[in-house]
């Protein structure tokens, strides 16, 4: 079956570091992937996406890479502030399921 | 255009009791699921639907949950008996079709359910 496998957190960072959360994925198939922000008090909001292997899905900052090799998607952003503290979602989706995603990773982000 | 609306917001009940929570996608969105978040989890689908119709139901428990869209535009997600267990927050996404590579779901702000 599908699965999701994101890094444990809390991710604890000063303001203006570089963010990496990790992503890995099982899939039939070959799967979309996103990653899915949660504000607190929040719904989940697409953060981005990538379709295809290669493919890097950007926004706010944000990017992912889509790695067939290695089966990752791994978030990144170089310079993260106090707003982007939130819980992070990995996801994959396929033509034949839904969204499958990982556990959620923390990131809390200090001045 | 406006997002995908849930009420309530938090729910208490005891054990053993019944609640319902309502949600209203977005508009001319086909598909609509239910998902549920336990604390430290990620979501996991509850049910999903196309239009009024049901798609996959395979993971939700059908001796105490039940769901439906009777007009193919809003839906209820009903517990009967609750459990403790159930504590939880429901979150229902709209897209506009069936999912596939290229949808995206737009997610509710969840009802925030606790059984005492």
């Amino acid at each position: 079956g599908n699965s999701v496998t994101q890094m444990e957190g809390p991710v604890t960072l000063s303001e203006e570091a570089f963010l990496t959360i990790n992503c890995t994925y099982t899939a039939t198939g070959y799967p979309s992937l996103f990653w899915y922000v949660q504000y607190p008090g929040e719904g989940l909001q697409l953060l981005l996406k990538a379709t295809k292997a290669d493919d890097k899905g950007s926004n706010k900052g944000f990017e992912a890479t889509y790695r067939k090799e290695t089966t990752s998607f791994h978030l990144e952003k170089g310079s993260v502030q106090v707003s982007d503290s939130a819980v992070y979602f990995c996801a994959l989706s396929t033509r034949y399921s839904t969204l499958t995603f990982g556990k959620g990773t923390m990131l809390l982000v200090s001045p | 255009e406006a997002g995908v609306a849930q009420s309530p917001r938090y729910k208490i009940i005891e054990k053993r009791q019944s609640v319902a929570f309502w949600c209203n996608p977005i508009s001319g969105h086909a598909t609509l699921y239910w998902y549920q978040q336990i604390l430290g989890q990620g979501p996991k689908l509850l049910i999903q639907f196309q239009n009024n119709g049901v798609v996959d139901d395979s993971q939700l428990p059908k001796d105490r949950f039940s769901a439906e869209r009777l007009k193919g535009v809003d839906s209820t997600l009903k517990i009967q008996p609750a459990k403790l267990e159930d504590s939880a927050v429901y979150l229902c996404a709209s897209s506009r079709r069936d999912t596939g590579a290229q949808e995206t779901q737009y997610f509710g702000p969840g009802t925030r359910l606790l059984v005492l």
